[in-house]
């Protein structure tokens, strides 16, 4: 079946605009992550979501970022007046339910901000 | 909150030879330990994980061992190949219910032909 999916694969931003990411999770999957990573890093949790309910939102790092996951599959991760300190990969990732186990990695958003 | 780290930031190996990639964690209530490789530019991938009730576990050339009173896990790769080449991540997790899942920096290896 199909993998988690994100979209766009790439984005340039200029500093100060606006960015949504999209991700696509298996279908099914209760569990959603959204990670940031940094060259060089690992993944950095920002936010996770049950079905539609966000959970956690304590690595979301400024209220210029906020995510939705409204019916409970598609999120959206969007950043409000993008930074240069934005720039990174970012990640999204699914899990069949509940509990802590394997996570599905899409292959990820890389955003640029000049 | 949990902390983890990871040793060595690089690794470079001979083909054929082992690699060990060792990470410890902060937090005694965690309990969930996966690893994960990460290939250039590619998303990145569950090799193995492991839960606190076991100390060792094996698939085929990598086996992930875990001192739960060291608060320690190591990953270990056999006969490595040059595919194998690629950055692993460690993590920590609480597991359950749910709890975030906290990833190690890195350590990219390089297996030499």
């Amino acid at each position: 079946g199909a993998g988690v999916s994100q979209s766009p694969r790439y984005k340039v931003a200029k500093r100060g605009q606006d960015v949504a990411l999209r991700c696509d999770p298996i279908s099914g999957h209760v569990s959603l992550f959204w990670y940031q990573q940094a060259l060089g890093q690992g993944p950095e949790f920002l936010t996770y979501f049950q079905n539609e309910a966000q959970l956690d939102k304590s690595g979301l790092p400024s209220d210029r970022f906020f995510a939705e996951r409204p019916e409970g599959s598609v999120s959206t991760l969007k950043i409000q007046r993008t930074q240069q300190e934005d720039s990174a990969v970012y990640l999204c990732a699914s899990s069949l339910d509940r509990r802590i186990t394997k996570q599905y990695f899409g292959p990820g958003t890389r955003l640029t901000v000049t | 909150g949990e902390n983890v780290e990871q040793h060595p930031s690089t690794l470079s190996v001979q083909e054929g030879d082992s690699a060990v990639i060792k990470c410890t964690y902060s937090d005694s209530a965690s309990n969930y330990f996966p690893w994960y490789k990460q290939e250039l530019g590619k998303r990145p991938q569950l090799i193995i994980d492991i839960r606190s009730n076991v100390g060792e576990k094996k698939d085929q050339r990598i086996a992930v061992t875990l001192n739960k009173t060291a608060k320690h896990f190591s990953l270990h790769i056999t006969e490595t190949q040059p595919e194998d080449s690629a950055v692993y991540f460690c993590a920590a997790s609480k597991g359950g219910s749910y709890d975030k899942v906290i990833f190690g920096p890195g350590t990219s290896l390089s297996v030499i032909p």
